[in-house]
């Protein structure tokens, strides 16, 4: 069963917009991770944020995370071609024995 | 740079067939995992192991079986490859139980016909 799932399925945009996806989990997390994976590619691990912090940046990323309502988001400033790829959300937590779920994901499409 | 290699990126093997996806990494980790990708499901959880020679079964095990007789090493094993087993393939690695960034091979994408 897949613990994190990801809203849209899908996004389209423009070069310079934004990018905002969200990641939504079912049992209590230790940590919830994102990662990008470019066509064909294996993943690549972009921020991890803890069950007890509420936002993370890194660079163009922000994350935020509401574990009350079970929920993370992703946003991607002043988007880039090169930011096109799908982007999935990863969780681990006791009720998943430690181990790392992946959502769907999010294709993201950023237009030149 | 940790650096997780898989020993195929495209793979073609007839039904029947025993298939051996091998994944290799170079940073000592413990943790080791074979997840399969396919459209509109995300990744999926075959098998992984926290150490050598023990494994466990993720969510999707049926059909495969794993060998981790070195650290470095995780042999993912379709015993007679379907059809239904083609599929892209990833391999992660992770450096111990503090849960922490998975690092991905490359993937092999298998074509049983």
């Amino acid at each position: 069963s897949q613990q994190g799932e990801e809203d849209p399925q899908a996004l389209s945009i423009q070069e310079g917009e934004n990018a905002t996806m969200n990641c939504s989990y079912k049992t209590s997390i230790n940590n919830l991770q994102w990662y990008r994976q470019n066509s064909g590619r294996g993943l690549v691990h972009l921020i991890l944020i803890r069950s007890n912090e509420r936002e993370k940046h890194s660079g163009r990323l922000r994350v935020t995370l509401d574990t009350s309502k079970k929920s993370s988001s992703l946003l991607i400033t002043a988007s880039r071609a090169a930011d096109t790829a799908s982007y999935f959300c990863a969780t681990d937590g006791k009720a998943a024995g430690n181990k790392l779920t992946f959502g769907g994901g999010t294709r993201v499409l950023v237009k030149p | 740079d940790v650096k997780v290699t898989q020993s195929s990126r495209y793979l073609v093997k007839r039904t029947g067939e025993k298939v051996f996806l091998e994944c290799v990494q170079d940073m000592d980790h413990e943790n080791m995992f074979w997840y399969r990708q396919d459209p509109g499901l995300g990744l999926r959880l075959i098998y992984f192991s926290y150490d050598v020679k023990m494994k466990e079964k993720g969510d999707i095990p049926e059909g495969y079986s794993v060998s981790r007789e070195k650290k470095e090493r995780f042999s993912l094993i379709l015993e007679s490859a379907s059809t239904n087993q083609t599929s892209m393939y990833l391999c992660a690695s992770t450096p111990d139980n503090r849960r922490a960034e998975a690092f991905f091979g490359q993937g092999t994408r298998l074509t049983v016909v």
